[in-house]
């Protein structure tokens, strides 16, 4: 079974970047699957923020593709998101998740919430 | 205002049946792209309840169904029960963003 965890700060101050980390375990993150990232601001729904497939290649959401970075570390087995010149409009629980070319998520993290705040 | 658009809420009495509605585009649900669902309960992570338009994953009760057509999808559910109070996403991909997109979400609750 595939299991995600997040983890990284739970409080980012405004204009800085946002760093999160989501372990992966039960399966090795270069064998397949598209890993990414979504959030879900307060109040709001769900957000695609970006995916990379083990390749390398990385899809990323047209209205944050300027201020992120999604990448991956196969020696540790991790995902890592980079968000940069966070407001509070980026204060969300933030989900890692695996999915398939069809875009179907099959696994999921139970999330992190990041809160942007001076 | 997302991509793809669902009515805010829905609500029924247990045992009787309910329908979400995901409305799209030509650009995604229009353009043949698969549709998903999830079900996400009060403080936990998505989970996956449908996918490629009408497949239930193991473990999904029949209770939950699914159609496509033309650049709409539904979700139906019936039997409520109290424990399926949720919100309920649909979730295609748009070939115009050339990225994967979420319904705003539908509240179910369960009266």
């Amino acid at each position: 079974q595939v299991e995600l965890q997040e983890s990284g700060p739970g409080l980012v101050k405004p204009s800085e970047t946002l760093s999160l980390t989501c372990g992966v375990s039960g399966y090795s993150i270069i064998s397949g699957y598209y890993w990414a990232w979504i959030r879900r601001p307060p109040g709001k729904g769900l957000e695609w923020i970006g995916s990379m497939f083990h390749s390398g290649k990385t899809d990323y959401n047209p209205s944050l593709k300027s201020r992120v970075t999604i990448s991956v570390d196969a020696s540790s087995n991790h995902l890592s998101l980079k968000l940069t010149s966070v407001t509070a409009a980026d204060t969300a629980v933030y989900y890692c998740a695996a999915h398939d070319s069809s875009g179907r998520l099959d696994f999921w993290g139970q999330g992190t919430l990041a809160t942007v705040s001076p | 205002q997302s991509v793809l658009t669902q009515s805010p809420t829905v609500s029924g009495a247990p045992g009787q049946r309910v329908t979400i509605s995901c409305t799209g585009r030509s650009s995604n649900i229009g353009a043949g792209y698969n549709v998903h669902w999830y079900q996400q309960l009060p403080g936990t992570a998505p989970k996956l309840l449908i996918y490629g338009n009408s497949n239930r994953p193991s473990g999904v009760p029949d209770r939950f169904s699914a159609s496509k057509s033309a650049t709409s999808a539904s979700l139906a559910i019936t039997g409520l029960q109290v424990e399926d109070e949720a919100d309920y996403y649909c979730q295609s991909y748009d070939r115009s963003l050339s990225g994967w997109v979420f319904g705003g979400g539908t509240r179910l609750t369960v009266l």
